[in-house]
């Protein structure tokens, strides 16, 4: 079946433009995840999406940073007023519902974000 | 504060050559871990993974992982490595009932023919 799916594959953008990034995970999948991707902090959670429940915004780094899930399935990462560092691959995962014990991320291709 | 580390951030071998990638973590609690891979050009894919019980594990493409708790290690090993098995490895883990993955700064392996 269709993995997790994400746009654009890439962005450049300028320093204090808005960026949408969007996810479309895995049908059937409850948990949706986005994590960052840089060359300094390595591989890092940003947010945390589970059904109908309040989303984990623990890992946003600002907040010029949002993120949200339409409907339980789509969910898109915004980034305000971008700035140089935002550069990274943001990446998006999904899983099936947390409480089975076994559950595990399926993660997309990313999305390059550059901020020039 | 908690974290996973690797330990070696370059790894180069000769086909058929043993694979061993150290992980360990900081965490006294219940953890779960995985091993994740990413191949050139390609998105990251789950190798293994260790929840609870037998704590070797064995995963996809011939590599098994072990967790010892007294040493608070999950190490990556393949007897046998291939060229394919070119990629960038990544340990992770998600800590007592955390949902979110703690990665590592990952492991990039190249296997020479």
């Amino acid at each position: 079946g269709a993995g997790v799916s994400q746009s654009p594959s890439n962005k450049v953008t300028e320093k204090g433009k808005d960026v949408e990034l969007r996810c479309d995970p895995i049908s059937g999948h409850t948990a949706l995840y986005w994590y960052r991707q840089s060359l300094g902090q390595g591989l890092e959670f940003l947010i945390y999406f589970q059904g109908n429940s309040a989303p984990d915004k623990s890992g946003l780094p600002s907040d010029r940073f949002s993120a949200e899930r339409t409907g339980g399935s789509v969910s898109t990462l915004t980034i305000q007023r971008t700035q140089q560092e935002d550069s990274a691959v943001y990446l998006c995962a999904s899983s099936l519902d947390l409480a089975r014990s076994s559950y595990e991320q399926y993660f997309g291709p990313g999305t390059r974000l550059t901020v020039t | 504060a908690q974290s996973v580390s690797q330990h070696n951030h370059h790894v180069i071998l000769s086909e058929a050559a043993s694979l061993e990638l150290g992980c360990n973590y900081s965490y006294g609690g219940t953890v779960n871990l995985f091993w994740y891979v990413q191949y050139p050009g390609q998105h990251l894919q789950l190798l293994l993974k260790y929840f609870s019980g037998d704590p070797l594990v064995k995963g996809i493409k011939g590599f098994e992982a072990e967790f010892i708790k007294s040493k608070f290690s999950f190490n990556l090993r393949k007897p046998s490595v291939q060229w394919s098995d070119t990629a960038e490895y990544f340990c992770a883990a998600s800590l007592g009932s955390s949902y979110k993955l703690i990665f590592g700064s990952g492991t990039r392996l190249l296997v020479r023919p």
